[in-house]
C-alpha cells in the first residue's frame, strides 16, 4: 500500500517560494498506473487542484496557479516536489500530495504552510 | 474549468438516516467523478470513483449513481462515524476540480 509523507517549512515570508516535497514509499513513483498530485486546503475552506505530474516529468497545472507553480520528480529518491513563487497570505493552507491512479486514492497527512513575516 | 456546484451545503440528520449529496457538473464528465469523506485535521478518503464504483473497504452503505452532469452520493443508514464534511471531484478534464463541500452533521 502506498504511503505518501509532505515535508517542507511551514512558514514562508511573503513574496518568498514555497517548497514542499512528497515522499513516496510502498511503491514507485516510477510506476505507469499513477499520476501523483498537489492539492491545498486554505483553513476552513474547500479542496483545490494545484497541479499533477507523471513520472516521466509531463505536467498538468491549474490554470489559476499556473504562472507560479512547478511541479517536479526525482525518481532517484521516489520523490515529487512543489514550488510556488511569490506567495501572499492567500496561499496559506494545509497542503496535500496525493497518488492519482482512479483519482486521488492515496494522500499523505498533508502539511499546514503559512504566509507571514 | 469545468465548475462543480454541490448541494446542499450543509444539511443535519440524525443516525439511521438515509442522505442524499448532489453534485452538478457545468458540462458533461461522463462518470469521471469521485467522492470524498473528510472528517477534521485529517486528508480525504476516496469513497466512490467512477461515479458509482466503491472504493476498496468502503462500507456499503455509500453508494454512488449519475453520469453526464448530474450525480449523487447516498449514504442509506447514517453511522456516527459519517459525521464529515464530503466533497465531489471531476477527473474528466484538466483543471480538476473540486464541489465546495456538503457538510454533515449531528441533528
Amino acid at each position: 500500500q502506498l504511503q505518501l509523507q509532505e515535508s517542507g517549512p511551514g512558514l514562508v515570508k511573503p513574496s518568498e517560494t514555497l517548497s514542499l516535497t512528497c515522499t513516496v514509499s510502498g511503491g514507485s513513483i516510477s510506476s505507469s498506473s499513477y499520476y501523483w498530485g498537489w492539492i491545498r486546503q486554505p483553513p476552513g475552506k474547500g479542496l483545490e487542484w494545484i497541479g499533477s505530474i507523471y513520472y516521466s516529468g509531463s505536467t498538468y497545472y491549474n490554470p489559476s496557479l499556473k504562472s507560479r507553480v512547478t511541479i517536479s520528480v526525482d525518481t532517484s529518491k521516489n520523490q515529487f516536489s512543489l514550488k510556488l513563487s511569490s506567495v501572499t497570505a492567500a496561499d496559506t493552507a494545509v497542503y496535500y500530495c496525493a497518488s492519482d491512479s482512479t483519482l486521488f486514492d492515496y494522500w499523505g497527512q498533508g502539511t499546514l504552510v503559512t504566509v507571514s513575516s | 474549468a469545468i465548475q462543480m456546484t454541490q448541494s446542499p451545503s450543509s444539511l443535519s440528520a440524525s443516525v439511521g438516516d438515509r442522505v442524499t449529496i448532489t453534485c452538478r457538473a457545468s458540462q458533461g464528465i461522463r462518470n469521471d467523478l469521485g467522492w470524498y469523506q473528510q472528517k477534521p485535521g485529517k486528508a480525504p478518503k476516496l469513497l466512490i470513483y467512477a461515479a458509482s464504483s466503491l472504493q476498496s473497504g468502503v462500507p456499503s452503505r455509500f453508494s454512488g449513481s449519475g453520469s453526464g452532469t448530474d450525480f449523487t452520493l447516498t449514504i442509506s443508514s447514517l453511522q456516527p462515524e459519517d459525521f464529515a464534511t464530503y466533497y465531489c471531484l471531476q477527473d474528466y478534464n484538466y483543471p480538476q476540480t473540486f464541489g465546495q463541500g456538503t457538510k454533515v452533521e449531528i441533528k
